[in-house]
């Protein structure tokens, strides 16, 4: 199957400061989704893109979806403490990267 | 948004026991189900895709003899870990789509602390 690589692992950054986790699939995805993770909660959906080039935002996330459909970002502008948590891209085979896990010092 | 509840949350279980987790759909119908699991602060591994009235399809290097999947009905999946051992202490969470296919996106289960003592 795919397989969907993520990174960084880990970012820390301080309060106000950008965040950005990068997804890439050795195979072209029919569409790509996005969740996070709250320390000790359950991945919540954020979003799916499936057209190539596609932009989407959501307040001070900003999504975006490889021209030929392998890679994909997500960036948070200005982080807040209540961003906190690990942040999951998926392929269309339903299997996750790694993850990458955002701390926010205030 | 769509729910799906699992439970129980937590378990606790003797070495050799078997355990059953279930996984429902509650307001709405899926005909698919997975099953992850998940290390602490790693990420989720697909164990299985789960489906209505037919044999689930598992990953490579899950066994299917140990993790038995049962999807019953169009609301309801289980899952058993069956004769567990400590190894097998992990979160376990489920999860669905509205339409059954990978286009759409999924609602998670609050998931299954298991521990195998």
């Amino acid at each position: 199957g795919q397989q969907v690589m993520q990174i960084p692992q880990y970012q820390h950054v301080q309060e106000g400061e950008d965040f950005t986790t990068y997804c890439n699939s050795s195979t072209t995805l029919s569409n790509i989704q996005w969740y996070k993770q709250r320390p000790g909660g359950h991945p919540v959906f954020l979003i799916q893109l499936v057209k190539s080039g596609e932009v989407k935002k959501q307040k001070r996330l900003t999504f975006q979806f490889g021209e030929a459909k392998k890679n994909s970002s997500l960036h948070i502008t200005a982080t807040q403490t209540t961003d906190v948590g690990t942040y999951f891209c998926a392929g269309n085979d339903m299997r996750f990267g790694a993850g990458t896990r955002l701390t926010v010092k205030p | 948004g769509a729910v799906v509840s699992q439970h129980p949350s937590r378990v606790i279980c003797k070495s050799g026991t078997s355990v059953k987790i279930e996984c429902r759909s509650l307001d709405f119908q899926a005909t698919t189900m997975f099953w992850y699991r998940q290390f602490p602060k790693k990420s989720l591994m697909l164990m299985a895709t789960s489906n209505e009235g037919s044999k689930a399809t598992y990953e490579q290097g899950v066994e299917k003899d140990k993790f038995l999947i049962n999807h019953a009905s169009l609301t309801l999946s289980t899952l058993t870990v069956t004769s567990a051992h400590p190894e097998d202490s992990s979160f376990y969470i489920c999860s669905a789509s509205t339409d059954g296919t990978t286009n759409e996106k999924l609602f998670f289960g609050s998931g299954t602390q298991l521990s195998v003592l």
